[in-house]
């Protein structure tokens, strides 16, 4: 079983709400990842989790804000959003976050959260 | 800066052709290759991975590594109008951090 899960599938929240991104694994890894993207354009790299400790932090805003519970979920916790900010927020997991290896690497993504900032 | 180019797109073949997508990158230290295959709207699933120079098929699919040129590819035989999608290039390096290729549309005429 390769399944990431995402809740919500869909996000409409205005500039001034607070809202979360929910992402669950059940797969044994221990590397979870945030990427944005936007039409059109490749997923874009936000965060790293690996083995429940922020590793890769891409200088995203503040306005996002990562939280990983524990090995099997990932959080993005979302304040103070832009319209700039609407896109499909995507989750994936990992075996491992050090690489070295194919199978260690393989990232697999969730469905995505399409967000809708107004 | 680490790159990964994927050859221009549209691509357009007719059904029953091979569809052939390719990929150079720029960091030497790359380790694990990846495709992905995003359909409009969707997230990205992942085709195929490989790791070690040569040829890696799964049924109509082939990955093809050559870590000397720098250059991996995909080829899709068979094609059908379902492989109609986005296909997206990618790496690893040393820290497992993905880098995606800016994606290439392939379109399956009937």
């Amino acid at each position: 079983d390769t399944e990431v899960t995402q809740t919500p599938k869909h996000l409409v929240m205005g500039m001034t709400n607070k809202k979360s991104l929910k992402c669950e694994q059940h797969m044994g890894h221990r590397a979870m990842y945030w990427y944005k993207q936007k039409a059109k354009k490749p997923p874009e790299l936000m965060f790293v989790y690996s083995y429940e400790k922020l590793s890769i932090n891409e200088s995203v805003p503040s306005r996002f804000s990562p939280e990983c519970p524990n090995s099997s979920l990932l959080n993005l916790h979302l304040h103070a959003l832009q319209p700039e900010d609407s896109a499909l927020y995507l989750c994936a997991s990992s075996q491992d976050g050090g690489g070295g290896n194919e199978f260690a690497d393989t990232q697999y993504f969730g469905p995505g959260t399409r967000l809708t900032v107004l | 800066q680490k790159e990964v180019e994927q050859n221009s797109g549209p691509l357009s073949v007719p059904e029953g052709a091979i569809a052939s997508l390719n990929c150079t990158y720029s960091d030497r230290g790359s380790q694990s290759f990846f495709w992905y295959r995003q359909y409009s709207g969707k997230s990205p699933e992942l085709i195929m991975s490989i790791y070690s120079n040569g040829d890696k098929e799964d049924g109509r699919f082939t990955a093809q590594l050559n870590k000397a040129s720098q250059y991996v590819s995909l080829l899709i035989r068979d094609s059908q109008p379902s492989d109609s999608a986005t296909y997206l290039c990618s790496h690893t390096g040393a820290n497992s951090k993905l880098t995606f290729g800016k994606g290439i549309t392939l379109s399956v005429r009937p």
